[in-house]
């Protein structure tokens, strides 16, 4: 069965360096998302990409975020100057369609850690 | 922000009896309503969806009600197995977007 998988696992980091996490959406899907879980709190939105450009964020996305599908099947999260606040579990998603079958279907994770 | 609210961290039933899992919602702009179930160090994996066009969808074990005008929707799993316990999360979505809403989850555990 296709998934989304998410490389690394668990990152991590000194406070004000860079980090790209990664995920490779499921292969015939077109809508790419990402979304966090900082721990306790609920999972939140944080941008959605279609056709090479986003197409909704939240404004948990900063200027300090920013996503690249950087060839056919890579699809990546770069935060350019990691704050504590940015520890949690970051989720990749990805949907076949928009609209009403818009069940999109979610790695496994990397959990980054922010010292 | 409780645009999406599960009420109930948690739930305790026997194997073999219903599972009832509650979420309530405040926007009446969200018009697709998905529940989703995560174990630990996964991703949240898709159950069931409903639209607002409908008030119940049901597949196997697991339905969905949809009551539009108390703004609630509710997650029956039937008979409950051990291999259900879990955090179930509820999501909607807006006309306007796909972006999801998360509720903050509820843990079932569904003792043998």
């Amino acid at each position: 069965e296709p998934e989304v998988t998410q490389t690394p696992s668990h990152q991590v980091t000194q406070m004000g360096q860079e980090v790209i996490l990664r995920c490779v959406p499921i292969s015939n899907h077109l809508y790419f998302y990402w979304y966090r879980q900082i721990l306790g709190q609920k999972v939140e939105f944080l941008v959605s990409f279609y056709n090479n450009e986003i197409s909704e964020k939240s404004e948990i996305f900063d200027d300090q975020f920013s996503v690249e599908r950087p060839d056919g099947s890579n699809f990546t999260l770069k935060i350019r100057s990691t704050k504590l606040e940015d520890s949690a579990m970051y989720f990749c998603a990805s949907s076949e369609l928009a609209g009403e079958a818009n069940e999109q279907f979610f790695g496994p994770g990397t959990r980054l850690t922010v010292l | 922000d409780q645009q999406v609210k599960q009420n109930s961290p948690s739930l305790s039933v026997q194997e073999g009896r219903i599972s009832i899992l509650n979420c309530d919602y405040t926007n009446s702009m969200f018009d697709y309503f998905l529940w989703y179930k995560k174990y630990p160090a996964e991703g949240p994996t898709f159950l069931i969806s409903i639209s607002s066009i409908k008030d119940k969808n049901e597949d196997g074990r697991f339905t969905v009600f949809l009551n539009k005008s108390a703004k609630h929707l509710s997650l029956h799993i039937v008979p409950s197995q051990p291999g259900d316990s879990a955090v179930y999360f509820c999501a909607a979505r807006g006309n306007a977007g796909n972006m999801l809403t998360f509720g903050g989850g509820t843990r079932l555990m569904v003792k043998p």
